[in-house]
């Protein structure tokens, strides 16, 4: 099992929809992760940080169940400027002094 | 002024060449990054540096190497570049302790012909 994992997607949605996009982390020891959005091979840049319960700004949520070790993050009244690639990240195994480990992106592309 | 810059934003190259790509940063973090990206398979660390004496590898760093010159600087080597290693290469940036947010430069596109 990939240390952190995501669904690759792409997610197809109107404009206005709310979506949710998933992320499983293998080490139980976290603390602490990261939503980062990343635009058409730009850099990645952070949307979120998720620390205990959960994260919210706006019309993003981010949530942590530690029981099933996995984040999630929540796009309500969905943009076409949200359409992006959303990265998330947890701490490797060993967690040596904060490396992390990304997942594979989920694709958003929100439509007309 | 960007906090993390890359150069070159691009380079295309042949079999064999040495290629360095450099990232300097101005946020004071004394941790830097290098990553790779690849379509479908993310981000993937090459290897990272705590502070200026301090170099480990990461999860791919056969055929690559680095050079910490200063808290500022990072620089990443290929070696004898071959066309697998054309890919989107990323430098970060973060504070000590952490986990911490990583802060990125805007990549550079290396072609290997």
């Amino acid at each position: 099992r990939k240390e952190v994992e995501q669904d690759p997607g792409p997610f197809n949605v109107p404009e206005g929809a709310t979506v949710a996009f998933n992320c499983t982390y293998s080490n139980s020891a976290s603390q602490s992760f990261f939503w980062y959005r990343q635009d058409c091979r730009k850099e990645p840049k952070l949307l979120m940080s998720v620390y205990s319960s959960g994260n919210e700004d706006g019309r993003f949520t981010a949530q942590l169940n530690r029981a099933s070790q996995y984040i999630s993050l929540l796009i309500r009244d969905s943009k076409l400027s949200d359409s992006a690639t959303y990265l998330c990240a947890a701490p490797s195994w060993g967690n040596q002094g904060g490396k992390l480990i990304f997942g594979q992106g989920t694709e958003l592309s929100v439509k007309p | 002024d960007a906090d993390v810059t890359q150069t070159p934003r691009n380079r295309i190259t042949k079999t064999g060449k040495r290629i360095m790509l450099e990232c300097s940063q101005t946020k004071g973090h004394d941790r830097m990054y290098w990553y790779r990206q690849d379509p479908g398979l993310g981000l993937r660390l090459i290897y990272y540096s705590f502070d200026v004496k301090d170099i480990n590898k990461g999860e791919i760093s056969d055929g690559y190497s680095v050079s910490r010159q200063a808290q500022a600087k990072f620089s990443l080597s290929l070696e004898s570049a071959i066309p697998n290693q054309t890919a989107l290469y990323f430098c970060a940036t973060s504070e000590a302790g952490g986990p911490n947010e990583q802060f990125f430069g805007p990549g550079t596109r290396l072609t290997v012909l």
